[in-house]
């Protein structure tokens, strides 16, 4: 198994632009979520999702979408960039029973926003 | 907000002593977990202690609940330089639903 793999693991961006950041694992994973870690910080959760076709807002939402359309995939969108959202993004997931259980990290995309 | 807290931020030690981190969080949790993080990587999963639980061991880690205090701490015996890395504590509180909280992470440090 691969685990949980992100896409890309580099971006730079200029305000204004949009952009996707992929995840995917191959677990069979019904619990998957996104974080973003800023320097000297823990990781906070954007969003995250209890399933295929369910998703839901974590602590710092704003500026960000997800859709899980599949059991494998889920992707995060910035919808207009900008200098905030300079960060290191880490999507995560785990079995049946969400956070009852550990999570998996993919490895994590480091994004600047210019 | 941060509703974990490690201490302390950083703890530089020598190579065989052992390293104590700990952690604290406000409300009731389902459980506690402890996570790694390389430099540049991403995190992995050390331990989950139970609220029922009071104390579990994985190899070198030692892992401590006292929900009365509501602190955790994660303990490594015999250190080694390669566990030269930032620790996080995490908790699902019984509240949240479906959110895992980190801390801010204890920065470990081991010398050879």
């Amino acid at each position: 198994n691969a685990g949980v793999t992100q896409t890309p693991k580099f971006q730079v961006l200029k305000t204004g632009q949009s952009m996707t950041l992929q995840c995917a694992q191959d677990m069979n994973h019904e619990y998957m979520s996104w974080y973003r870690q800023d320097p000297g910080m823990g990781l906070r959760l954007i969003h995250y999702s209890v399933g295929a076709g369910i998703t839901d807002q974590g602590e710092v939402p704003n500026g960000y979408n997800v859709s899980r359309s599949t059991t494998e995939d889920f992707p995060l969108r910035l919808l207009s960039a900008a200098p905030s959202q300079t960060s290191v993004y880490f999507c995560a997931s785990s079995y049946a029973g969400g956070l009852l259980n550990e999570q998996f990290f993919g490895p994590g995309t480091r994004l600047t926003v210019l | 907000s941060q509703q974990g807290e490690e201490d302390p931020q950083a703890l530089s030690i020598q190579e065989g002593e052992n390293a104590t981190m700990n952690c604290s969080y406000k409300t009731s949790i389902n459980n506690l977990q402890w996570y790694r993080q390389n430099s540049g990587r991403g995190l992995v999963h050390l331990i989950l202690i139970r609220s029922n639980e009071r104390e579990k061991h994985s190899g070198r880690l030692r892992v401590t609940l006292d929900t009365s205090k509501k602190s955790s701490s994660l303990l490594i015996t015999a250190s080694r330089a390669a566990d030269t890395a930032s620790y996080f504590c995490a908790n699902h509180q019984e509240t949240s639903g479906s959110r895992l909280t980190f801390g801010e992470g204890t920065q470990l440090t081991v010398n050879p």
